[in-house]
């Protein structure tokens, strides 16, 4: 049962743009939530965060906003580089402590 | 600050066989964790540590994988016998907070 869905399983988009990356979970006692970057042949990389009491997290180029009563979260990327390719996971968590992931979109940044 | 090292980084081994991974969490990590990430998935945690205790198994196939953290410092993930369907990426991470932790680069396991 997946409980953290990431249905666009690939995008892409043109360099200086932004990107948007999508992420529904269906638990609605998850109160964390990360994305991680992954690049091939790596393990995957904290990139942001966010937690129930905040609907928004900025850092950088990157933004999260959480829709805690639509159980949606998405990820911002503005503007969008070539080296922002690689696979995106969102993960989140009752606690804080163990993460369910969603199986990954792949980002595709156009040059 | 070192990383989270495990190793092989690769393992091709027949149905059947066992195999082993090590884990080396970053230092003062107390809490580390076993993910398996099949191709096309998300990663599933298998496992997780806290010390030298064992917090969560319970996604673990115990009828086939154990593991253990000796000292609460290193991990290992043994699988007994291997079959097809344990073709995997597994992940070793660890965490000094309970909120987001880092992985290490993964041990790719091909069971032919």
């Amino acid at each position: 049962d997946q409980q953290v869905k990431q249905n666009s399983p690939s995008l892409s988009v043109q360099e200086g743009r932004i990107s948007i990356l999508n992420c529904d979970y269906t638990n609605s006692m998850f109160d964390y939530f990360l994305w991680y970057k992954k690049y091939p042949a790596e393990g995957p990389t904290f990139l942001i965060s966010i937690s129930s009491i905040k609907d928004k997290n900025e850092d950088g180029r990157f933004t999260v906003f959480l829709n805690k009563s639509a159980k949606h979260l998405s990820l911002h990327i503005v503007p969008s580089q070539p080296g922002d390719s690689a696979v995106y996971f969102c993960a989140a968590s009752p606690t804080g402590n163990q993460f369910y992931f969603g199986t990954g979109t792949s980002l595709t940044v156009i040059p | 600050e070192a990383g989270v090292a495990q190793s092989p980084r690769y393992k091709i081994i027949e149905k059947r066989q066992s195999v082993a991974f090590w884990c080396n969490p970053i230092s003062g990590h107390a809490t580390l964790y076993w993910y398996q990430q099949i191709l096309g998935q998300g990663p599933k945690l298998l496992i997780q540590f806290q010390n030298n205790g064992v917090v969560d198994d319970s996604q673990l196939p115990k009828d086939r994988f154990s593991a253990e953290r000796l000292k609460g410092v290193d991990s290992t993930l043994k699988i007994q016998p291997a079959k097809l369907e344990d073709s995997a990426v597994y992940l070793c991470a660890s965490s000094l907070t309970t909120y987001g932790y880092t992985f290490g680069s993964g041990t790719r396991l091909t069971v032919v």
